[in-house]
């Protein structure tokens, strides 16, 4: 079993969808959560950490369950901007290195 | 403005050849690291270093090399003992603190001729 899996898409959903990505992880002892943007042949942009609580930045909503060791990304009101490929990055406690997903693509149509 | 810079953003490398990817960082960070990235496949990360003079392989170290001689720069000698260097090539810090977060360099396409 891979270290990190998603679903690599592609989800193509009209603008204005909810659309929603899971992501899983097989480390119980990862500590750190993070979804990255990446546009084609650009470097990934931090879109935003995942907290055990849960947290919001605008449209963007991010889960954390501990327990099933998945987090999941939820995008409302999609954007054509949204369209990009999402990595899902999970790191064990400190000293561990950052692990990808393979990322999930987005393309929003008009 | 601080950030990570990668060049060139495009390399040429012919059979046999080394080349050399530089990296340099001016976000004081102590952690750096290398990743490969192949078309529609995720960051596989090659080398990695905590802090300087000091570095440790990653998954995927065969046929590279680095050095941290400063704490701003991470150069990778990709080496012709890598058969198949054709990918993308991505250079990230972090602060080496907890939750910390990885910075990307733009990256570095690297082609075969």
């Amino acid at each position: 079993r891979k270290e990190v899996e998603q679903d690599p898409g592609p989800f193509n959903v009209p603008e204005g969808a909810t659309v929603a990505f899971n992501c899983t992880y097989s480390n119980s002892a990862s500590q750190s959560f993070f979804w990255y943007r990446q546009d084609c042949r650009k470097e990934p942009k931090l879109l935003m950490s995942v907290y055990s609580s849960g947290n919001e930045d605008g449209r963007f909503t991010a889960q954390l369950n501990r327990a099933s060791q998945y987090i999941s990304l939820l995008i409302r009101d999609s954007k054509l901007s949204d369209s990009a490929t999402y990595l899902c990055v999970v790191r064990a406690p400190y000293g561990q290195n950052f692990v990808f997903g393979p990322g999930t693509r987005l393309s929003v149509l008009p | 403005d601080g950030g990570i810079t990668q060049s060139p953003k495009y390399l040429f490398r012919k059979e046999g050849q080394n080349v050399t990817l530089s990296c340099e960082q001016n976000l004081n960070h102590d952690a750096m690291y290398w990743y490969r990235q192949d078309p529609g496949q995720g960051l596989r990360l090659i080398y990695y270093s905590q802090i300087v003079n000091d570095f440790q392989k990653g998954d995927i170290a065969e046929g590279y090399s680095v050095s941290r001689e400063k704490k701003e720069s991470f150069p990778l000698t990709v080496t012709s003992a890598q058969k198949n260097p054709t990918a993308f090539y991505l250079c990230a810090s972090s602060t080496g603190q907890s939750n910390e977060k990885l910075f990307f360099g733009s990256g570095t396409q690297l082609s075969v001729l």
